[in-house]
């Protein structure tokens, strides 16, 4: 059963970058057909898409958020990762790292989140 | 960008229907049929219920089912269970590898 974990400190200053590591357990990172990405969720409010990348790197980014995130793979370790930089109180929330299934083949169209983890709580504060 | 509108809360008594819907625009929903569901209970992670519109990954009940019309995505949920009490979120493709959600929905049993 494919688990997904995110880890991380939990408390950033203001003006500072966050980091989360999502480590990936029970199947490969590297699978073609997937892509693996950051959610987030402030207290009380909706999801948030952060964006998502492949085994090979590539990335793809929610446009009001690009100038500031940076997300990478670590193939070796099955591990991803979430930079979010210039951080302030609006960017406190719940993050979540979820398999993101982005392919279509003679089957059908495969275009949706299906495995989560459980969300780490990132606060920015002094 | 925007959040795909859906509304705050929904209820209904155990046994009965309640539909959900999920609105965008003709450059979201109203372009793809990429759209998927997902229940939320509290503190706890998201999990897919609906995807490509219709489709129900294994082990969902069918209880829940999906569909579409114009910009307008619904959720609809027969059969009413205590357990079905949760928030609800759509999502929807927009193209050029852009994905969005909507704002949630609770849904309450009475």
């Amino acid at each position: 059963q494919l688990q997904l974990q995110e880890s991380g400190p939990g408390l950033v200053k203001p003006s500072e970058t966050l980091s989360l590591i999502c480590t990936v357990s029970g199947g490969s990172i590297s699978s073609s057909n997937y892509y693996w990405g950051w959610i987030r969720q402030p207290p009380g409010e909706g999801l948030e898409w952060i964006g998502s990348i492949n085994y090979s790197g590539t990335t793809y980014y929610n446009p009001s958020l690009r100038t500031r995130v940076t997300i990478s793979v670590d193939t070796s370790k099955n591990q991803f990762s979430l930079k979010l930089s210039s951080v302030t109180a609006a960017d406190t929330a719940v993050y979540f790292c979820a398999r993101h299934s982005y392919y279509y083949d003679s089957s059908g169209s495969y275009y949706y989140f299906d495995y989560w983890g459980q969300g780490a709580l990132d606060t920015v504060s002094s | 960008q925007s959040a795909l509108t859906q509304p705050p809360s929904a209820s209904g008594s155990p046994g009965e229907s309640v539909t959900i819907s999920c609105t965008g625009t003709i450059s979201d929903v109203g372009a793809y049929n990429y759209i998927s569901w997902y229940q939320q209970h509290p503190g706890k992670a998201p999990k897919l219920m609906i995807y490509e519109v219709t489709k129900r990954p294994s082990g969902v009940p069918d209880r829940f089912s999906g569909s579409k019309s114009g910009n307008t995505a619904s959720l609809t949920v027969s059969g009413l269970q205590v357990e079905d009490e949760a928030d609800y979120y759509c999502n929807s493709y927009k193209g050029s590898n852009n994905w969005v959600f909507g704002g949630g929905t609770k849904l309450t049993v009475l």
